[in-house]
């Protein structure tokens, strides 16, 4: 089963984008514990969001988890052009396995 | 602050092994599952494996299951991640990140095969 994301996305500076996790079978729910990272070329990847909603620490308000539909889903509102950014999900698959959708790019501007 | 320090840059024949460690200071090391996500250039990221120290057993994903092995000293809070039978396809940067939510990262390492 493949973890499927958008390739990529445009967004406007101050709007609001919502990218999603789904799977290639099946549906999303929360007891896949999504999870959401951020990573900009030749860094490490940072950890916005664990178990669907919980941001990590010092993560902006503006970043925010969901589960939409069979889908999980993270949100940027109020967009800025340091969220220019690659963005991750990972499930939960059970049994200690765990699988990273591809990515998404979003680009501000 | 709990900080993830990983080990320096490898350049490796095809066919060798490669050993990578991933030493955890500032905090609790025993109890946290240390993951290992692998990233090839240009490429997305993709989780290998994990383990809890203090279970000793680590679960692996299905594609590196054979070829990678990974362990933890508790004595020193050092996590390792061996990968054998390198291929060039393995060029890749090694990060280690902690905990269910992998909420902390290491810097990542980069192991490049080439003959």
């Amino acid at each position: 089963t493949a973890v499927t994301q958008e390739p990529a996305f445009s967004v406007s500076p101050g709007g609001t984008v919502t990218l999603t996790c789904g799977l290639s079978s099946g549906s999303v729910s929360s007891t896949y514990y999504p999870s959401w990272y951020q990573q900009t070329p030749g860094q490490a990847p940072r950890t916005l969001i664990y178990s669907t909603n919980i941001r990590s620490s010092g993560v902006p308000d503006r970043f925010s988890g969901s589960i939409l539909g069979n889908k999980a889903a993270l949100t940027i509102t109020g967009a800025q052009a340091d969220d220019e950014s690659d963005y991750y999900c990972l499930l939960d698959m059970g049994s200690g396995n765990y699988v990273f959708g591809s990515g998404t790019r979003v680009t501000v501007l | 602050q709990v900080l993830l320090v990983q080990s320096g840059a490898e350049v490796k024949k095809p066919g060798s092994s490669v050993k990578v460690s991933c030493k955890t200071s500032g905090g609790d090391f025993n109890s946290y599952a240390i993951n290992w996500v692998r990233q090839a250039p240009g490429q997305g990221l993709e989780w290998v494996g994990r383990i809890i120290p203090l279970l000793g057993s680590a679960s692996l994903a299905q594609k590196f299951q054979g070829r990678v092995t990974i362990t933890a000293d508790m004595s020193t809070s050092t996590a390792y991640m061996e990968l054998t039978t390198l291929k060039s396809e393995d060029t890749a940067v090694f990060f280690c990140a902690r905990g269910e939510a992998l909420d902390i990262w290491g810097q990542g390492t980069m192991v490049t095969v080439s003959s």
